[in-house]
C-alpha cells in the first residue's frame, strides 16, 4: 500500500529561524511528488512538483528537494505569513493521476 | 494561471434536502477533476475522480447514489449531496488537472465549500 508520512506534525519557529519539513514515501512507482500550502478554511495552494531524485525547486523562501525515499521542504528565514499547513502528496504509476496525501505539517512562525 | 473556483463557499441546509456544489477551471481545460472531503485538522480524503463526458469513479466507501458527480464540460464539474444529513457536514474541495499537459499530475484546488446540515 502506498504511504506518505510527514514530520513533524507541528512546528513552531521564530521569524528568521530556518528549518525543514520532511515527507517520506513508500510507493510502488513514483510519478510525481507535490507540495501544497493550505491556510485555515481554504483549499490547498500549489507550490511545487518534483519528478525525479535529485531534483530541486525554489520559490521565494521555499526550496523543495527529492530523493528516492523522501522530500524536504526547506524554509529559509521564515516570516509570520509563512504560517500554514504544508501538505505533501504523491502520484503513483497506474493510479490515473490520483494523489495520496500525507497528514501535513502545521507551521507557525512567530515574531 | 491555473485558477479553480468553487460555488458556493458556504451553504447551510436542512436535513433531507439536496445541495449542489460547482467547480470551475477558469483559465484552463480540465480533462480530469477530483472531489475531496476534509475533516477538521485532517488531511484530504479523495471521494471521486471524474473525467469529462464519462461516469465518475468513486473511492471505496463513498456512496455514489448519495454523492452525484457530473463533469459535463472541460471547465465544469458538479457535486450534488442528495438527502443530506448532519454527518455529511464537512469541507468539500474540488481540484482540476490541466489536460494540456499529459505528463503532469499536478492538481489545482478550488477554495472549498463548507457544508453544514442542520
Amino acid at each position: 500500500e502506498d504511504q506518505v508520512t510527514q514530520s513533524p506534525e507541528a512546528l513552531r519557529l521564530q521569524e528568521g529561524e530556518s528549518s525543514s519539513l520532511n515527507c517520506s514515501y513508500t510507493v510502488s512507482g513514483l510519478r510525481g511528488l507535490f507540495w501544497y500550502r493550505q491556510d485555515p478554511g481554504k483549499g490547498p495552494e500549489f507550490l511545487f512538483t518534483l519528478y525525479s531524485a535529485g531534483e530541486e525547486k525554489e520559490k521565494e523562501r521555499l526550496k523543495a528537494t527529492l530523493t528516492k525515499k523522501e522530500s524536504f521542504l526547506h524554509i529559509t528565514a521564515p516570516k509570520p505569513e509563512d504560517s500554514a499547513t504544508y501538505l505533501c502528496a504523491v502520484s503513483v504509476t497506474g493510479t490515473a493521476s490520483k494523489l495520496t496525501f500525507g497528514t501535513g505539517t502545521r507551521l507557525q512562525v512567530t515574531l | 494561471g491555473a485558477v479553480v473556483s468553487q460555488h458556493p463557499s458556504r451553504v447551510i441546509c436542512k436535513s433531507g434536502t439536496s445541495v449542489k456544489i460547482e467547480c470551475r477551471s477558469l483559465d484552463f481545460q480540465a480533462t480530469t477533476m477530483f472531489w475531496y472531503r476534509q475533516f477538521p485538522k485532517k488531511s484530504l480524503m479523495l471521494m471521486a475522480t471524474s473525467n469529462e463526458g464519462s461516469k465518475a469513479t468513486y473511492e471505496q466507501g463513498v456512496e455514489k447514489d448519495k454523492f452525484l458527480i457530473n463533469h459535463a464540460s472541460l471547465t465544469l464539474s458538479t457535486l450534488t449531496v442528495t438527502s443530506a444529513h448532519p454527518e455529511d457536514s464537512s469541507f468539500y474541495i474540488c481540484s482540476a488537472r490541466d489536460g494540456s499537459f499529459s505528463s503532469t499530475d499536478t492538481q489545482y484546488f478550488g477554495p472549498g465549500t463548507r457544508l453544514t446540515v442542520l
